[in-house]
């Protein structure tokens, strides 16, 4: 069985800090990785995808993939209230599917 | 926004009853997906779709069957609805090759009563 672990949170940080959101993945042959947001009520909206081993950086965000220890991160730097909500990783199998994890809940304190 | 409909949003049924949603795409994308989210259990693949015609079963496919008979439309049929086919569902696509992304519709929060 093909798993994608998440810690569930909730994960609670002062606005302004680093928020750090951690994933593992079982599969050593997956090659696609995902950070979708998903807002209380509202769909998973697509916020990074990555890879190759290393960072990846887009505005605030900042994805990290080592896949020798089957690991993926999403850094928010700065991070704001808006961005509380539940951050979904998933990871690519075959056959065009995606695994998720079951998600990490991030609380921004003003 | 990928351009993704789902209809209807919201309904409520009996136990026993046929229910069919509908994910409408205009991406023109080859790959579309239905899952559900439960508390707990974050999203799970119901059934998917690799082409016209061309379907699979997922992960949780027990109690549900899906048509696409065009490439734009993805249909989810709850043969007889049960109370723990309650949750929400999610249509996604993807255009497929190197990157395999995909993109959520709306979702239809449907109940069985």
């Amino acid at each position: 069985q093909k798993e994608v672990e998440q810690n569930s949170g909730p994960l609670s940080v002062p606005e302004g800090a680093i928020a750090s959101l951690n994933c593992t993945y079982s599969d050593r042959g997956s090659q696609s990785f995902f950070w979708y947001r998903q807002y209380s009520g509202k769909s998973p909206e697509l916020i990074m995808s990555i890879y190759s081993n290393g960072d990846k950086e887009d505005g605030r965000f900042t994805a990290q993939l080592n896949k020798a220890s089957q690991y993926v991160s999403l850094l928010i730097r700065d991070s704001q209230p808006s961005d509380s909500a539940t951050y979904l990783c998933a990871v690519n199998d075959s056959s065009y599917k995606l695994i998720f994890g079951s998600g990490t809940r991030l609380l921004v304190r003003p | 926004d990928a351009g993704i409909t789902q209809s209807p949003r919201h309904k409520v049924t009996e136990t026993g009853t046929p229910v069919t949603l509908r994910c409408h795409q205009t991406e023109n994308h080859r790959y579309m997906y239905w899952y559900r989210q439960d508390p707990g259990h974050g999203l799970r693949l119901i059934h998917y779709s690799y082409g016209v015609k061309d379907t699979d079963k997922g992960e949780v496919s027990d109690g549900y069957s899906v048509s696409r008979s065009k490439t734009e439309d993805f249909l989810l049929t709850l043969e007889s609805a049960t109370s723990s086919q309650t949750s929400v569902y999610f249509c996604a696509i993807s255009a497929g090759g190197r990157t395999d992304t995909q993109y959520f519709g709306p979702g239809t929060r449907l109940t069985v009563l």
